[in-house]
């Protein structure tokens, strides 16, 4: 069973940084891109950042470039997300979502849909 | 980037009638979208992707249709478990973006 756990979300005081994991199982964790998605209180879904299944390719939302790096360690089956100079408006649950199983096998290029999801991990900036 | 806007905000059925969620892109997608159903407290599942195929052990009472600017996620029948929040998702270019959402709940 495909398996993805967030950790590392709390309280931080606006400027502050956080470091967000994600632990997957279950799959060949190597052979995917990986993505972060976030959705704040109340709201819906907000794409952050991508990374290949190599980490060659990375991408990310403008309203997190320049503060956030993503990156991913294949020996560890884990994903991880820098976050630093926090806002108010970052505050909300952080997903942790897998590229789909419909990417393409000849090219691996990505197929860009989230499948599947962690729980997520609630993060928090306020003084 | 390209602006998804989902309509209606909210539907309001009874269990056994059909829903029709709406997704209008600000420019062309092609068929690169994708649907998301999310319940209450738990995280968004995958339903449709580039725009009309079902993803895996997804009931075929949900169908997608649409090109271009406009698409249609179809639910022939309300079970009681499809009451739920559902969003639309594009990868075309200028980054990844998600409508706002069209929340289904019972009359």
């Amino acid at each position: 069973e495909v398996q993805l756990v967030e950790s590392g979300g709390g309280l931080v005081k606006p400027g502050g940084s956080l470091r967000l994991s994600c632990a997957a199982s279950g799959f060949t964790f190597s052979s995917y891109s990986m993505n972060w998605v976030r959705q704040a209180p109340g709201k819906g879904l907000e794409w952050v950042s991508s990374i290949s299944s190599s980490s060659s390719y990375i991408y990310y939302a403008d309203s997190v470039k320049g503060r956030f790096t993503i990156s991913r360690d294949n020996a560890k089956n884990s994903l991880y997300l820098q976050m630093n100079s926090l806002r108010a408006e970052d505050t909300a649950v952080y997903y942790c979502a897998r590229d789909s199983q419909y990417y393409d096998i000849l090219t691996g290029t990505p197929s860009n849909w989230f499948d599947p999801w962690g729980q997520g991990t609630l993060v928090t900036v306020s003084s | 980037e390209i602006v998804l806007t989902q309509s209606p905000a909210t539907l309001s059925l009874s269990p056994g009638e059909r829903a029709t969620l709406s997704c209008r892109a600000s420019q062309s997608v092609s068929s690169y979208l994708a649907w998301y159903q999310q319940k209450p407290g738990q995280a968004p599942r995958l339903l449709i992707y580039d725009a009309s195929n079902r993803a895996t052990g997804i009931p075929a009472r949900f169908s997608g249709s649409g090109s271009g600017t406009d698409f249609t996620l179809t639910i022939s029948s309300l079970e009681p478990e499809d009451f739920a929040v559902y969003y639309c998702q594009q990868r075309s270019t200028g980054g990844l973006t998600f409508g706002g959402g069209t929340k289904v709940e019972i009359k």
